[in-house]
């Protein structure tokens, strides 16, 4: 199985912040990786596709980097409404597609 | 607009069963592959099962493998996970999602999730 290892785990971070998430896969995945945002007690966010693509409608200070086995997921400019957990996940292995554990980005 | 509507969980005893059921709509159902996904609670996403579009593909989590079912009903756009033999470890939030059509197949959709509580 391909593991995804996020870091940190969490942050704190203030309104204007920019923001850098990392994710690292066990073995190469190419660009085969998604990022989510899920805020509490809500489903899941779709973000961004093919490790830099940005979904339709998301704020274009989300943006995404990397190939092979590392990511990252940068906020360039932290908004209120940013914080939140956010998500990694492969989509190489079609056996598994395993997500990270998650990034908690908190207010300061 | 997409929707997905997840119904079924509730309080079950260890060893005991399920039916989730996922009601699609907005979108044509048969033509997209469907996804399982639970979040135990505080904890992070784990994916659970896929099937796709047709029913002729399908995957499980090696935690769920043989005890969990997932199915199709594409004439009744319905998306169902069968939960059997039910663990403390099963208590989770289950969401249905859908697979998007880009490279990666993201997640692209996601139902509001329904509770699952596995305990004596």
């Amino acid at each position: 199985d391909i593991q995804m290892t996020q870091s940190p785990s969490s942050l704190s971070a203030s309104v204007g912040d920019r923001v850098t998430i990392t994710c690292r896969a066990s073995q190469s995945i190419s660009i085969y990786l998604n990022w989510y945002q899920q805020k509490p007690g809500k489903a899941p966010k779709f973000l961004i596709y093919a490790a830099s693509s940005l979904q339709s409608g998301v704020p274009s200070r989300f943006s995404g980097s990397g190939s092979g086995t590392d990511f990252t997921l940068t906020i360039s400019s932290l908004q209120p409404e940013d914080f939140a957990t956010y998500y990694c996940q492969q989509s190489y292995s079609t056996l598994g597609r395993t997500f990270g554990q998650g990034t908690k980005v908190e207010i300061k | 607009e997409v929707q997905l509507v997840e119904s079924g969980g509730g309080l079950v005893q260890p060893g005991g069963s399920l039916r989730l059921s996922c009601a699609a709509s907005g979108f044509t159902f048969r033509s997209f592959s469907m996804n399982w996904v639970r979040q135990a609670p505080g904890k992070g996403l784990e994916w659970v099962s896929y099937i796709s579009s047709s029913s002729s593909t399908i995957y499980y989590a090696d935690s769920v493998k043989g005890r969990f079912t997932i199915s199709r009903d594409n004439a009744k756009n319905s998306l169902y996970l069968q939960m059997n033999s039910l663990r403390d470890e099963d208590t989770a939030v289950y969401y249905c999602a859908r697979t998007g059509t880009g490279v990666t197949v993201p997640l692209d959709y996601w139902g509001q999730g329904t509770l699952v509580t596995v305990s004596s």
